[in-house]
């Protein structure tokens, strides 16, 4: 089955420490972003990536870094320097042409503490 | 700038019929998208609308006035099951979509 995966689901750390969200398609599509969602809110967008080895940053992308070495794969960092992370993240995909359409991973809770 | 409105919660009985309601401001808009999201899960696409008029899928509908930038989705035959946060997303094409803060519908037996 073709689909978004995102691991872990729950992510436990320490303040001062980078951390890294693992997602993963199997959709072929080119298009990928990261979401932040805060509890009752909606979605903010942290970066995103049209193509492999390119990425733009999206309207929260401080204290947030990305990668996009292959198409399947980009991974978020959430620094050490990010105030406030603790939040739900959220990682899509979508079809070049067709990017009003994105399909969602399961999603991260990140809690730094 | 650009921004979504949508009513933060509604309130509706298993079986009737509910909308919910989307207003944006923006002049980059070419059309909008609703997506469903069930507490702790990931959201879902219901629909997209880029030309005005109303797209019917089943039970849910989704209408779109671009000369009044103003979006709705219509839930028919409402199951407990539809108790969830909608959003409306507007399309900027290429990557860009930003989406609203969500209604939360709560539906009642």
């Amino acid at each position: 089955d073709g689909g978004i995966t995102q691991s872990p689901k729950y992510l436990f750390r320490k303040e001062g420490q980078n951390v890294t969200l693992s997602c993963e398609q199997n959709l072929n599509h080119d298009a990928m972003y990261w979401y932040r969602q805060d509890p009752g809110q909606g979605l903010r967008l942290i970066y995103y990536s049209q193509i492999v080895n390119d990425f733009q940053k999206g309207d929260i992308a401080e204290g947030y870094s990305v990668s996009r070495e292959k198409k399947e794969s980009f991974p978020l960092t959430v620094t050490s320097a990010k105030k406030n992370p603790t939040a739900f993240y959220l990682c899509a995909s979508s079809s070049k042409g067709g990017t009003y359409e994105q399909y969602f991973g399961p999603g991260t809770r990140l809690t730094v503490t | 700038g650009q921004s979504l409105e949508q009513p933060s919660e509604v309130t509706a009985v298993e079986g009737a019929i509910v909308q919910i309601n989307c207003t944006y401001q923006t002049s980059g808009f070419y059309g909008l998208s609703w997506y469903q999201q069930h507490d702790g899960g990931a959201p879902t696409f219901l629909s997209y609308n880029a030309l005005d008029g109303l797209e019917e899928t089943g039970r849910f509908s989704s209408f779109l006035s671009r000369s009044d930038s103003y979006g709705y989705l219509l839930l028919q035959e409402l199951q407990m099951k539809d108790s969830a946060s909608y959003f409306c997303a507007g399309w900027g094409g290429a990557s860009k979509i930003i989406f609203g803060s969500g209604t939360r519908l709560s539906i009642r037996p």
